[in-house]
């Protein structure tokens, strides 16, 4: 079964405007979630994560969003630049099994 | 610092054959998760080894098997090598026992013929 579903496969978005990319996830005992940006023929780098205690963590350009009432959180990217065009991979973990869950990933594409 | 190695890059194997790759985290860090990503199918974890132990695996048959070494460096085998098995394979470390960011190396692709 799916646990971290990313539902959009791909977004478009014009430079300058925000990204926003989702994910949900069906275990309520993930408490650890992150966000990876992957380009052709390297591995995913990592962006920015999240605990379950907070609800809105931010790193620069780079916000993610948790709400776990609804099991969702997103990532916010403002404004987006054309070097952000990559595969976003979104990951929950559950700190009892030191194992990572990864969504299928969504392609941002940003038009300049 | 340096990233996280893996070798070989790229691989090409036969139906039947066995393959080891191998990788090696960042200094210090003493855990190393392995993942198959495929298209459409995204990240699926094979396991996660912490100080030469196994702490959890994925749902994969027992083709897959894996070690860490007391340097923490980890290697992936799988056995008897099927066509479905072509991917990039892709390690990860983190620096503790407890959950953190995990860095990625840039993955081994393999081919089975």
């Amino acid at each position: 079964d799916q646990q971290v579903k990313q539902n959009s496969p791909s977004l478009s978005v014009q430079e300058g405007r925000i990204s926003i990319l989702n994910c949900d996830y069906t275990n309520s005992m993930f408490d650890y979630f992150l966000w990876y940006k992957k380009y052709p023929a390297e591995g995913p780098t990592f962006l920015i994560s999240i605990s379950s205690i907070k609800d809105k963590n931010e790193d620069g350009r780079f916000t993610v969003f948790l709400n776990k009432s609804a099991k969702h959180l997103s990532l916010h990217i403002v404004p987006s630049q054309p070097g952000d065009s990559a595969v976003y991979f979104c990951a929950a973990a559950d700190s009892g099994t030191y194992k990572y869950i990864f969504g299928t990933g969504t392609r941002l594409k940003v038009l300049a | 610092k340096a990233g996280v190695t893996q070798t070989p890059r790229y691989l090409i194997k036969t139906r039947g054959q066995q393959v080891t790759l191998s990788c090696s985290p960042i200094s210090g860090h003493r855990s190393v998760s392995w993942y198959q990503q495929t298209p459409g199918q995204g990240l699926q974890f094979l396991f996660e080894y912490f100080s030469e132990t196994q702490r959890n695996k994925g749902n994969f048959p027992g083709r897959f098997s894996g070690r860490q070494f007391s340097n923490s460096r980890s290697e992936m085998n799988v056995s008897t090598l099927e066509l479905g098995d072509s991917a990039l394979y892709l390690c990860a470390s983190s620096a503790g026992a407890e959950l953190n960011e995990q860095f990625f190396g840039p993955g081994t692709r393999l081919t089975v013929l």
